[in-house]
């Protein structure tokens, strides 16, 4: 299986702030590469797929980038409804597996 | 617009085995892959397979095998996932996720609004 690290593990922000969480993957993955964020008691939800293609509807602040092994999710600007957890996703093979997530807290 | 609603809420004894459905609304309920991923409280992501009912494969993550079913059922657009022998490790919310597959990726979305399943004696 391919793993999947993420970091920082958690970061504390203010609204406003350029936010950037890290992937890696244990092995190339190309472009198969998902972001997704949640919030407590809810379900994931799609922000980015194909490591930088925007899901439709999601704000233009978020970003993703990176290609092999290395990704980047970008928040341009930090908005009080970003605070969650973000997890990546890789979709190179099955199983499809998730980094542990980034945990974006209020500073 | 898909839109994947689960069951609810259980409760389980050691040992014993629970049933979780998802069904699906709107767009075509056959031609794509629903997974099941669950999360452990306070944990992350993990799937556990997936089903194409159009052609009634599943296929599982091998740390489930032997112990996980999933199903689905075309004439109600309904999926579900069964896991037996359960043990309190297996306390979770369990999600379905539509599978989308374009020519070349694929990811989940929409996903269910998740059931907490508690396994306790």
């Amino acid at each position: 299986d391919i793993q999947m690290t993420q970091s920082p593990s958690s970061l504390s922000a203010s609204v406003g702030d350029r936010v950037t969480i890290t992937c890696r993957a244990s092995q190339s993955i190309s472009s198969y590469l998902n972001w997704y964020q949640q919030k407590p008691g809810k379900a994931p939800k799609l922000l980015i797929y194909a490591a930088s293609s925007l899901q439709s509807g999601v704000p233009s602040r978020f970003s993703g980038s990176g290609s092999g092994t290395d990704f980047t999710l970008t928040i341009s600007s930090l908005q009080p409804e970003d605070f969650a957890t973000y997890y990546c996703q890789q979709s190179y093979s099955t199983p499809p597996t998730f980094g542990p997530g980034t945990k974006v807290d209020i500073k | 617009q898909v839109q994947l609603v689960q069951s609810g809420a259980e409760v389980k004894k050691p040992g014993s085995s629970v049933k979780v459905s998802c069904k699906a609304s709107g767009g075509t309920f056959s031609s794509y892959a629903i997974s099941w991923v669950r999360q452990a409280p306070g944990q992350g992501l993990e799937w556990m397979g997936r089903i194409i009912p159009i052609l009634g494969i599943a296929n599982y993550a091998q740390k489930f095998q032997g112990r996980v079913t999933i199903t689905a059922d075309k004439s109600t657009s309904t999926a579900y996932m069964e896991l037996s022998s359960l043990r309190s490790e297996d306390t979770a919310v369990y999600y379905c996720a539509k599978e989308y597959s374009s020519s070349l990726y694929n990811w989940f979305d929409p996903w269910g609004q998740g059931t907490l399943v508690t396994v306790s004696s």
